[in-house]
């Protein structure tokens, strides 16, 4: 069964130090993948999604993610934080077989201090 | 700028109430997923449809959830009769392309507090 893993529930980081939230994934085929962010009181608005080609996808306000197929990660990144990246981070992968569903993780608060 | 609209965005009522939470996805869109968000549980998935026709409800309770799309811009999700358990954040969202290959575009939610 396809599932995702984001290991920590939070992550802090300085204002413009780089930032990494981590996830692993598991799938049988093809991964599909995505990052969603959750501002408070708000809906999941998505960031970036790899399908295939460059391993390095770039996305939404300065973030970017790396496909790692040996290591079946696919941390998001930023090279310099900003107080307003504070929020929720969910990574995601496509459910099995032909199917528009989404299996979430657990999210990831990500806290950046001034 | 096209977004999915949720009404409302917030509902109180007292248990054994009925509750109806209302999607309108972004035109054109043929794909819409119900959500519901908790501290405990996460994102679930409730139930989702292609072209109107429901593919999955498996993430939702049979007994009193039901979802329907009357038509191509109204998606409606009910709780009968509503139970404390059932407050959470709903969420809808709309896509439309490929299978799994496009984004998901989430609507602001239904903060959903039953006493």
């Amino acid at each position: 069964a396809q599932s995702v893993a984001q290991p920590e529930d939070q992550v802090n980081v300085a204002e413009g130090n780089p930032l990494t939230v981590k996830c692993t994934y598991s799938v049988s085929g093809n991964p599909y993948l995505f990052w969603y962010v959750q501002y408070p009181n708000r809906g999941l608005q998505f960031l970036l999604k790899y399908i295939t080609g460059d391993n390095l996808v770039k996305g939404s306000y300065g973030f970017e993610a790396e496909f790692n197929k040996s290591q079946t990660s696919f941390h998001l990144k930023k090279p310099s934080a900003l107080v307003s990246d504070s929020a929720l981070y969910f990574c995601a992968v496509r459910a099995g077989g032909a199917t528009n569903k989404l299996i979430f993780g657990t999210g990831t608060l990500l806290a950046v201090q001034p | 700028d096209a977004r999915v609209t949720q009404t409302p965005r917030h509902k109180v009522t007292e248990m054994g109430q009925e509750v109806t939470m209302r999607c309108q996805p972004i035109l054109g869109h043929n794909t819409v997923f119900w959500y519901r968000q908790t501290m405990m549980q996460g994102l679930e998935l409730l139930a989702y449809f292609r072209n109107r026709a429901p593919l999955d409800d498996s993430g939702m309770p049979k007994d009193r959830f039901s979802a329907e799309m009357p038509d191509a811009t109204l998606a409606t999700l009910k709780i009968q009769p509503s139970e404390p358990r059932d407050s959470a954040v709903y969420f809808c969202a709309s896509g439309f392309g490929p299978p799994g290959i496009y984004e998901q575009y989430f609507g602001p939610g239904t903060r959903l507090t039953v006493t």
